[in-house]
């Protein structure tokens, strides 16, 4: 069973385009977060939804744009792509926004813009 | 504020052989620890975490890590690598108030034959 489920694992696109990354957890958790590591794996929090409410806004350009429809799913979508929003994207979700909880990693979705 | 360093980048030594990969962190309130392990094309996955108590933490896979307050370092270490060890760790951080990790920028351990 997959606990944390993204989709698609990869996407390859055009600039100016628009696309979005789903993602999904089966684990019952109230948090949920989107990470993105760039090309030299450094791993930044992008956001973080608590209940469907967010959370965490770490200062992303307005392109970007996170849903939360449930507690199981924070979809994440971009507008206008650039080449430098290449990278791998991560969902993560923790049972509540402690920050003693575990964190628990989909398995990405690499997004190539050329 | 809290940052982490992994001072090493790439750390490669030979199967069955000890290893330590390094970790130190900056914060002026007390901290959370963890560290992470991603294997090739897949998502992160928990090695262990440091909350209070012992400062000594068992995790998965046979490492472990010490934190050590006075040094401001969490390293982590497994006295015998096998080759499925081979992967990227990650040490991350994390304060009471907040749900945010802060990483560092990963250490890749490749174990050789």
């Amino acid at each position: 069973d997959t606990a944390v489920s993204q989709t698609p694992k990869y996407l390859v696109t055009q600039m100016g385009n628009d696309k979005s990354i789903k993602c999904e957890q089966n684990l019952g958790h109230d948090t949920m977060y989107w990470y993105k590591q760039d090309s030299k794996k450094f791993l930044k929090i992008m956001f973080s939804y608590n209940n469907k409410e967010l959370i965490i806004n770490e200062t992303v350009p307005n392109r970007f744009s996170p849903k939360s429809p449930d507690k199981a799913h924070l979809n994440l979508h971009i507008n206008s792509l650039e080449l430098g929003d290449s990278a791998v994207y991560f969902c993560a979700s923790s049972q509540n926004p402690s920050a003693r909880e575990t964190q628990y990693f989909g398995p990405g979705t690499r997004l190539l813009v050329l | 504020a809290q940052s982490v360093t992994q001072l090493d980048s790439q750390v490669p030594v030979f199967e069955e052989a000890p290893v330590e990969l390094r970790c130190n962190y900056s914060s002026s309130v007390s901290v959370y620890l963890f560290w992470y392990v991603q294997y090739p094309n897949q998502g992160l996955q928990l090695l262990l975490k440091y909350l209070s108590g012992s400062t000594l933490v068992k995790g998965i896979n046979g490492f472990e890590a010490e934190f050590n307050k006075s040094q401001t370092s969490f390293h982590l270490r497994k006295p015998s690598v096998h080759i499925s060890d081979t992967a990227e760790y990650f040490c991350a951080v994390s304060a009471p108030g907040t749900d945010k990790l802060i990483f560092g920028t990963g250490t890749r351990l490749q174990v050789f034959p």
